[in-house]
């Protein structure tokens, strides 16, 4: 099992519904978990970080983790064109402090 | 703000060349990470220093090193290039299990 896994999509959604990703983790990876957005050519942004169990909500993106099934999931809300990018779950290592493992990322494209 | 800088942008190399890419970072950060990114495979850890004067290997350190050169700078660099090293390479930066600040990559291809 990868430690950061990721539907790579590409995930199709209309202009102003909701878009779903998930991420699932295994046991060597932390609780500290964050949600990168990349367009196409450029670096990774990010977009949110989430620490403990439960729901976090930033304007039209909410992070859900969940520490017993092990999965950490995004929803956007009113989805844009702009929205259209690979988002990539990142979460901390338990083996070494400070290391990261990325999933594959998600391919969003939002239709209008 | 300049935040993460990564010299060159672009490079083309010829097998059996050497180079090194350049990372500086102005945040101030103990951390500083070099990763790969290839079509369909994420960012994929090469090295990381977790504070100034260490280093460690991730998950594909071969046919590289590094440099932790001093708090701001992090270098890797290729001793002798290979094909299967053309890539978009990323160098990041953060502060302790904080959030990593990206720049803006370096896309090398290797003939």
């Amino acid at each position: 099992q990868k430690e950061v896994e990721q539907n790579s999509g590409p995930l199709s959604v209309p202009e102003g519904a909701i878009a779903s990703l998930n991420c699932t983790y295994s046991d060597r990876v932390s609780q500290s978990f964050f949600w990168y957005r990349q367009y196409s050519g450029k670096s990774p942004e990010l977009i949110m970080s989430i620490y403990s169990n439960g729901d976090k909500e930033d304007g039209r993106f909410t992070a859900q983790l969940n520490k017993a099934s092990q999965y950490v999931s995004l929803l956007i809300r009113d989805s844009q064109p702009s929205d259209s990018a690979t988002y990539l779950c990142a979460g901390l290592t338990t083996d070494s402090w400070g290391k990261f493992q990325f999933g594959a990322g998600t391919q969003v494209v939002v239709t209008p | 703000n300049a935040g993460v800088t990564q010299t060159p942008k672009f490079q083309v190399l010829k097998t059996g060349q050497s180079m090194t890419l350049q990372c500086a970072q102005d945040m101030n950060h103990n951390s500083m990470y070099w990763y790969r990114q290839d079509p369909g495979m994420g960012l994929r850890l090469i090295y990381y220093s977790a504070s100034e004067g260490t280093t460690d290997k991730g998950e594909v350190p071969n046919g590289y090193n590094v440099s932790r050169l001093n708090k701001r700078e992090f270098s890797l660099r290729l001793e002798s290039a290979a094909p299967s090293q053309t890539s978009v390479y990323f160098c990041a930066s953060s502060e302790r299990d904080r959030d990593q600040h990206f720049g803006d990559g370096t896309r090398l291809s290797i003939l």
